[in-house]
């Protein structure tokens, strides 16, 4: 089945810096690549997601980037705010249809 | 208000008592799924269901065992907890199209003693 690791598992950032989280993946035939966010103590909530016939999607300050050659994808938070505290996850679909959970990056925005 | 609901949201039990963690929602989705998340090991797939009477192991299916009855309802048993089951425990759904978003329950903490 699919494997997705998340590196690296803790990120500091001073306010109004960039943080980027990068994961790579093991099924080629994966096609479909989300991002959760988990503020402390709730329930995990898709931020941003990005498909296999895409390289580069925006949403405001979240970008997520994918290169299929490499088998890896990685979060972009630009201007990060206190708000952007979270523990973010990457997940990959596979060719078994089953969503796989990287292990989650703690991201701390120092004021 | 489309959402899933797991209930309890918090439950301490002893080793051995059988216990059913319930899962519930209204967005008519195919796919559900139950996940456990512990310190340092992320999620963790436990089980999902494609559609009615549809069920499948995940990555950690050993000590659970879950039922479809019904397209909207996909509860969690633990027959025999065991401490190594404390964890916190998720509920998702999604339409069951292999790429769209997965919309999570509330989470419901167990403690196994």
């Amino acid at each position: 089945g699919e494997n997705v690791e998340q590196h690296p598992s803790t990120l500091s950032v001073q306010e109004g810096d960039s943080a980027v989280i990068k994961c790579t993946y093991s099924d080629s035939a994966s096609n479909y690549f989300p991002w959760y966010k988990q503020e402390l103590g709730k329930r995990p909530q898709l931020i941003i997601d990005i498909r296999s016939n895409v390289g580069e999607k925006k949403d405001q300050r979240i970008a997520v980037t994918l290169n299929k050659t490499a088998k890896h994808f990685s979060l972009h938070i630009t201007e990060t705010q206190p708000e952007d505290s979270a523990v973010y996850f990457c997940a990959a679909i596979g060719g078994n249809n089953r969503l796989a959970f990287g292990k989650g990056n703690q991201v701390v925005v120092i004021p | 208000e489309a959402q899933v609901t797991q209930n309890p949201r918090y439950l301490i039990t002893v080793t051995g008592k059988k216990l059913t963690v319930t899962c519930s929602q209204n967005m008519n989705h195919e796919y559900m799924s139950w996940y456990r998340q512990d310190p340092g090991l992320g999620l963790r797939q436990i089980y999902y269901s494609m559609n009615v009477e549809v069920t499948d192991k995940g990555d950690v299916p050993e000590g659970y065992k879950v039922s479809r009855k019904e397209k909207r309802n996909f509860p969690l048993i633990l027959e025999s907890p065991s401490p190594n089951q404390t964890s916190l425990y998720f509920c998702a759904s999604s339409s069951g199209q292999s790429n769209t978003e997965a919309f999570f329950g509330q989470g419901t903490r167990l403690t196994v003693v």
